[in-house]
């Protein structure tokens, strides 16, 4: 069964520094996300990304972050500078088409220190 | 503003037994869609359920079904037979289909614990 994957599963880093993230959604997929969960609360939508361009952004993706399409498999997010709040789990998702449900990685867990 | 309450933070429930958890869901838009997923203790978030705004009969899918009631803008997830591996945190997510939303929002989730 497809799936959507995720590299790293775990990825520390020291504040300041850039990190990618990076995800390979399923590959009939158009729609695709990125969610974060601080450890302990709710799962928060970051943004969300279709025919090449961000579609919607919360208010947590800031200028610190991007992201790319770069070669029509991978998605990936970038933290410019990061900051000990960003320390959270990270999960990709996509979707087939609009509508129907979304299918998330297995997340990249990020610790800031 | 679309906002998901999830009122139990815990729940425990004996193996084989049915559990009902609570979901209410607060939105403008017309046309909406109602989701749960599991988070076991690996982390990773496992669809489990859907349920449109529009659909008529409540939805189910194996050992889960949705207790869909729109008046009073609720959706109960029912887990019938419960297994020890049911123990995970469980999450109810909305998503607007009006205005071009697509984004899922979550409730704070309800860690279910399944005894034998």
């Amino acid at each position: 069964e497809p799936e959507v994957t995720q590299t790293p599963s775990h990825q520390v880093t020291q504040m300041g520094q850039e990190v990618i993230l990076r995800c390979v959604p399923i590959s009939n997929h158009l729609y695709f996300y990125w969610y974060r969960q601080i450890l302990g609360q709710k799962v928060e939508f970051l943004v969300s990304f279709y025919n090449n361009e961000i579609s919607e952004k919360s208010e947590i993706f800031d200028d610190q972050f991007s992201v790319e399409r770069p070669d029509g498999s991978n998605f990936t997010l970038k933290i410019r500078s990061t900051k000990l709040e960003d320390s959270a789990m990270y999960f990709c998702a996509s979707m087939r088409d609009r509508g129907l449900e979304q299918y998330f990685g297995p997340g990249t867990r990020l610790t800031v220190t | 503003a679309q906002k998901i309450t999830q009122t139990q933070p815990g729940m425990f429930v004996q193996e084989k037994e049915a559990v009902t958890l609570d979901c209410t869901y607060d939105t403008s838009d017309p046309s909406y869609g109602l989701f749960w997923y599991k988070q076991p203790s690996s982390g990773e978030m496992i669809f489990l359920i859907y349920q449109g705004s529009y659909d008529q009969q409540n939805a189910t899918e194996g050992r889960y079904s949705l207790n869909f009631q729109k008046a009073r803008k609720s959706a109960n997830l029912v887990i019938s037979a419960s297994q020890l591996g049911d123990s995970a945190m469980y999450f109810c997510a909305m998503r607007g289909r009006s205005y071009n939303t697509d984004k899922l929002i979550f409730g704070t989730g309800t860690r279910l614990q399944v005894f034998p």
